[in-house]
């Protein structure tokens, strides 16, 4: 079983400021999916990285793959009140799609 | 783009009842169908992996007996708690992938179960 690790889990910030996420973990991954979940809600896809070293932009988000295919990071710049809810990292390994911890943002105006 | 259906969005029920949950995938058909649960605050947790046809695979620590798969075509996967107790409270969530392999797993809007 993969330890996947998601940080942080928590994050307050305010508005305009950056952040990142962090997904970790011991394993390669043949592919990581971003998600992000607002309450009462299913999660919606974000992007889908698969090449190590790869990076995807969506608008303000920055998505990275590490070389290793080991971990992920998601970057936001200038975050908005609307970039607030929880972002989950889950890669697709054995034929399933497993969710790391999440990390719950809040942007306050 | 693909569309899950989970009904219903939310649900109350007595200790010892059974609840069932759908998941139909609206414009895509599916052989695989996940059911995953999620407590407040917290991630999703797989459950189970439903598969068209056959047998549905548990994670470890999921009782089978308890919570009952059925994937009977194509666009429909069900999930039954059994004798339901106040501990299955949850918001339980299923997913499904377009069979043509298309990019990404689209998730139903999930279901508030309450138990009481």
């Amino acid at each position: 079983t993969q330890l996947l690790e998601q940080s942080p889990q928590f994050l307050s910030i305010q508005e305009g400021e950056n952040l990142t996420v962090y997904c970790n973990s011991s394993s390669v991954f043949s592919s990581l999916q971003w998600y992000r979940q607002e309450p009462g809600e299913g999660p919606v896809l974000l992007v889908t990285v698969v090449t190590g070293g790869e990076v995807k932009k969506l608008k303000r988000l920055t998505f990275q793959f590490g070389d290793a295919r080991k971990d992920s990071s998601l970057h936001i710049t200038a975050a908005q009140p609307g970039d607030t809810g929880l972002y989950l990292c889950a890669p697709w390994e054995g034929g399933k799609l497993i969710f790391g911890q999440g990390t719950e943002l809040s942007v306050k105006p | 783009g693909a569309v899950v259906s989970q009904h219903p969005s939310w649900v109350i029920c007595k200790s010892g009842t059974s609840v069932k949950i759908e998941c139909r995938s609206l414009d895509f058909q599916a052989t695989t169908m996940f059911w995953y649960r999620q407590f407040p605050k917290q991630s999703l947790m797989l459950m189970a992996t439903s598969n068209e046809g056959s047998k549905a695979t548990y994670e470890q620590g999921v009782e089978k007996d308890k919570f009952l798969i059925n994937h009977a075509s194509l666009t429909l996967s069900t999930l039954t708690v059994t004798s339901a107790h106040p501990e299955d409270s949850s918001f339980y969530i299923c997913s499904a992938r377009d069979r043509r392999g298309y990019d990404g797993y689209t998730f139903g809007s999930g279901t508030r179960l309450t138990v009481v």
